[in-house]
């Protein structure tokens, strides 16, 4: 597709379940961020990965949060036994190159840990 | 801490006024500066971005934003808004010394309301 795309769109879950969310990115991209958005907040870094490789992993808020891109293309998002202070929207953003260069966001999951 | 900050939360404007958002940032050495717009209902799009040169930077859809270098800011304008220009503005900063990664460091976002 032309854009990033992630999925679902929308995730309800009871606390203490685990999810996964997905994030297809621009085809080529190397770079793959995943950003957390509190209500009324701007997007937080979690990780990147340039290629398959997860390069930083520094804004995992815990180690119930877990990303992989395997193949360097799509890249899920794993939430372990999800808490309320999860819900949030995960946008996902890809670049063509790793290095100080645009972002491309994809639409974002929203998360809803009830 | 280190961080980016918009100090306008929700600003309401009439159709043609005049538009100016605030950013500030609190880190020394080079930064590289962007503002996203967030339409209703859509994803982050990138407006605007400075690396070098000149501190005057046209984006898309009739911004601007001018980096001061002593002010620690990059504030966002626009001579006359359009009630399509409602949607939410993010500044965001790429820090120094990330080595060469390009994550960015957000603000929490201005809430522009365009009135007819």
């Amino acid at each position: 597709g032309a854009g990033v795309s992630q999925s679902p769109r929308y995730k309800v879950a009871k606390r203490g379940q685990d999810v996964a969310l997905r994030c297809d990115p621009i085809s080529g991209h190397v770079s793959l961020f995943w950003y957390q958005q509190a209500l009324g907040q701007g997007p937080e870094f979690l990780t990147y990965f340039q290629n398959e490789a997860q390069l930083d992993k520094s804004g995992l808020p815990s180690d119930r949060f877990f990303a992989e891109r395997p193949e360097g293309s799509v890249s899920t998002l794993k939430i372990q036994r999800t808490q309320q202070e999860d819900s949030a929207v995960y946008l996902c953003a890809c670049g063509i190159r790793l290095s100080y260069n645009e972002q491309f966001f994809g639409p974002g999951t929203r998360l809803t840990v009830l | 801490a280190q961080s980016v900050s918009q100090h306008n939360h929700h600003v309401i404007l009439s159709e043609a006024a005049s538009l100016e958002l605030g950013c500030n940032y609190s880190y020394g050495g080079t930064v590289n500066l962007f503002w996203y717009v967030q339409y209703p209902g859509q994803h982050l799009q990138l407006l605007l971005k400075y690396f070098s040169g000149d501190p005057l930077v046209k984006g898309i859809k009739g911004f601007e934003a001018e980096f001061i270098k002593s002010k620690f800011s990059f504030n966002l304008r626009k001579p006359s808004v359009q009630w399509s220009d409602t949607a939410e503005y993010f500044c965001a900063v790429i820090p120094p010394n990330t080595g060469t990664a390009s994550k960015l460091t957000f603000g929490t976002g201005t809430r522009l309301q365009v009135t007819l």
